[in-house]
């Protein structure tokens, strides 16, 4: 069974671009959450989406978005590049994120912003 | 607004040996989880170990054990064995009831296990 797949693996990027990141879950599993890590602020929680919708949003600025779509598939946008999104960004997938569910993670894209 | 405190930033151990990580949280939630995740240089967090609050009995896992004591709002993880492999980041993490999927997690601890 294939885990969760992200890409790009590595990004670079400079001030004021855009950029969208992937995420592909475990086969059958249709909850997707979105997570930033960057070694000032640890791992903080972006965005959790289940069956297209978002049902649970971290304390992000709007730059931040997300989409999910009916193969459960999901994609990250980050508008108007800061320096300060340099960042790990991982994905995570279980099967409907109720409470307590494992989340299994993919190995992340490494964004750099220039 | 939950907070997770992880006070030991390293710590190293010799392979065979035991070690415990440290992790106390704050909340004013009573349902909730608790986790610990590794995560080794290849960056995918892998989950260690889950304990539910409302459950007594400390969760193990293998070599992996917890000592959750509610009240003082602390989890601890006790490696035992410790293997090379167990080298890597540890993240001890906290999720309420009805928040789908929403880690918040502590600030972790780099486990050196040498020979």
């Amino acid at each position: 069974k294939a885990g969760v797949t992200q890409t790009p693996r590595y990004l670079i990027k400079t001030r004021g671009q855009q950029v969208t990141l992937s995420c592909s879950p475990i086969s059958g599993h249709r909850s997707v959450s979105w997570y930033q890590q960057t070694p000032g602020q640890g791992l903080q929680f972006l965005f959790e989406y289940f069956s297209e919708t978002q049902r649970n949003k971290g304390n992000f600025p709007g730059r931040f978005s997300g989409r999910q779509f009916s193969n459960s598939r999901s994609e990250m946008n980050v508008s108007t590049l800061e320096l300060g999104d340099s960042a790990l960004y991982l994905c995570a997938s279980s099967l409907d994120g109720t409470a307590g569910e494992k989340l299994f993670f993919g190995s992340g894209t490494q964004l750099s912003v220039l | 607004a939950q907070t997770v405190t992880q006070s030991q930033p390293e710590m190293s151990v010799q392979e065979a040996e035991t070690v415990t990580l440290s992790c106390t949280y704050d909340t004013s939630e009573s349902n909730y989880y608790l986790f610990w995740y590794k995560q080794p240089p290849s960056r995918q967090m892998i989950l260690v170990i889950r304990q539910e609050a409302y459950k007594q009995q400390n969760a193990t896992e293998n070599r992996f054990s917890v000592n959750f004591q509610k009240a003082a709002k602390s989890f601890s993880l006790k490696i035992s064995d410790s293997q090379l492999g167990d080298t890597a980041m540890y993240f001890c993490a906290f999720m309420i009831t009805g928040t789908a999927s929403k880690l918040t997690f502590g600030t972790g601890t780099r486990l050196q296990v040498t020979l």
